[in-house]
């Protein structure tokens, strides 16, 4: 069974602090990786896809990729209090299957 | 570009009834995906459908069904509803459903059974 395992928080910075969310997957054949962010009631909105091993970055935001640990994360630098969401882990190893996602992590940034 | 568009937004339902969501994807996007997220289980893929073919199917009962039409409209059929399918219902649209396609997200139906 593809698990994809996230500490589920919730995970507490103050404003300003890097936020370090952590995520594991146990099948080795997946392929592609994305985080998602999603706020309380609504849908989850794409933060960033990673597909190669090594570190991804977008703006506050890098992606790390290990596939030999089958670790994936994302940092978030500089957190503000509209970071403050349930952060998805999400992975995809075949063309056509669905995202397996983790239940994720929730963020509480304070200012 | 308009994004994910569900229909309902909102639904309540008694046990043993039957409900169809609607989703339209995103102009150009093939493949659509569904989701089930309850606060216990998180997000669950249901099925995922490309060019009117359903490829992929989630570990749920046969009383989930759906369908693509062919503008890649899609609908979720859930009959005999039982209390426990109370959930939000995501519906995600992608260029072709590869793995390195961006799975965009609807806004959900949210679905109460009573």
């Amino acid at each position: 069974q593809k698990e994809v395992e996230q500490n589920s928080g919730p995970l507490s910075v103050p404003e300003g602090a890097i936020a370090s969310l952590n995520c594991t997957y146990s099948d080795r054949v997946s392929q592609s990786f994305f985080w998602y962010r999603q706020y309380s009631g609504k849908s989850p909105e794409l933060i960033m896809s990673i597909y190669s091993n090594g570190d991804k970055e977008d703006g506050r935001f890098t992606a790390q990729l290990n596939k030999a640990s089958q670790y994936v994360s994302l940092l978030i630098r500089d957190s503000q209090p509209s970071d403050s969401a349930t952060y998805l882990c999400a992975v995809a190893y075949k063309a056509g299957t669905a995202l397996i996602f983790g239940k994720g992590t929730t963020l509480s940034v304070s200012s | 570009k308009a994004g994910v568009t569900q229909t309902p937004r909102y639904l309540i339902k008694t046990r043993g009834q039957q409900v169809t969501l609607s989703c339209s994807p995103i102009s150009g996007h093939r493949s659509v995906s569904w989701y089930q997220q309850t606060p216990g289980q998180g997000l669950q893929f249901l099925f995922e459908y490309f060019s009117e073919t359903q490829r992929n199917k989630g570990n749920f009962p046969g009383r989930f069904s759906g369908r693509q039409f062919s503008n890649s409209r899609s609908e979720m059929n859930v009959s005999t509803l039982e209390l426990g399918d109370s959930a939000l219902y995501l519906c995600a649209s992608s260029l072709a459903g590869t793995t390195s396609d961006t799975q965009y997200f609807g806004p959900g139906t949210r679905l109460t059974v009573l």
